[in-house]
């Protein structure tokens, strides 16, 4: 079945570097796509979302990239800080489908 | 509530016994949903409620497994007859919305089958 991936299952960067967090998807069909951030013992947090009729959408200290073409998405931390140490999942879903469908996840280390 | 409340929020029972976990959504969110999450794995959809719809249940693993909803609140999820590979955290969210997007999710529950 169609499925949603990561490329790295764990990611170490320096507090105060950029991270990035890849993912790939193939459901050629999804048309909204989250990222979570997933501490230990909680539940996944909302960080940011993109639809497909936009590329690249930035809140605080974070930014998603959606490239269509490859389906690829990415998410951009930038300053990177202790408390952003976390799981991160992709997620996606299609317009007309109510259930997300979950990356892996990336497990994301800073380093002092 | 504030959030999304779940309990018991650490389950440990013996294979073959009938657990019950419970979730309470966040006051007027109309869609609640169950997923389930493995040991360093992402998260698997089970079942879907939203309003007084009929639920989607297509990615409840098996007849072991039961969902109801009453009076479009609180959620309970039943795993019958459980088995060790029912082990794993069981996560609930709501949403006001009908369609995926805005969820919040509960801290879990996690079952340990013995």
């Amino acid at each position: 079945g169609e499925s949603v991936g990561l490329h790295l299952p764990t990611l170490s960067v320096q507090e105060g570097d950029n991270s990035i967090i890849n993912c790939a998807y193939s459901n050629s069909a999804s048309d909204y796509f989250i990222w979570y951030k997933q501490e230990s013992g909680k539940g996944p947090q909302f960080i940011i979302d993109i639809r497909s009729n936009m590329d690249k959408r930035q809140g605080q200290r974070v930014t998603v990239l959606l490239n269509k073409t490859v389906k690829h998405l990415s998410l951009q931390i930038a300053a990177t800080q202790p408390g952003d140490s976390a799981v991160y999942f992709c997620a996606e879903t299609s317009g007309s489908a109510r259930q997300l469908t979950f990356g892996s996840g990336t497990q994301l280390t800073v380093l002092p | 509530g504030a959030g999304v409340s779940q309990s018991p929020s650490n389950k440990v029972t013996e294979k073959g016994k009938d657990v019950e976990l419970r979730c309470d959504p966040i006051s007027g969110h109309t869609a609640l949903y169950w997923y389930r999450q493995s040991l360093g794995q992402g998260l698997e959809f089970l079942i879907y409620f939203q309003g007084n719809s009929a639920p989607d249940k297509s990615g409840l693993p098996s007849d072991r497994f039961s969902a109801e909803r009453t009076g479009g609140s609180v959620s309970t999820l039943t795993i019958q007859r459980t088995q060790q590979e029912d082990s794993a955290v069981y996560l609930c969210a709501s949403s006001p919305l009908g369609t995926a997007g805005g969820y919040t999710f509960g801290s879990g529950t996690r079952l340990t089958v013995v």
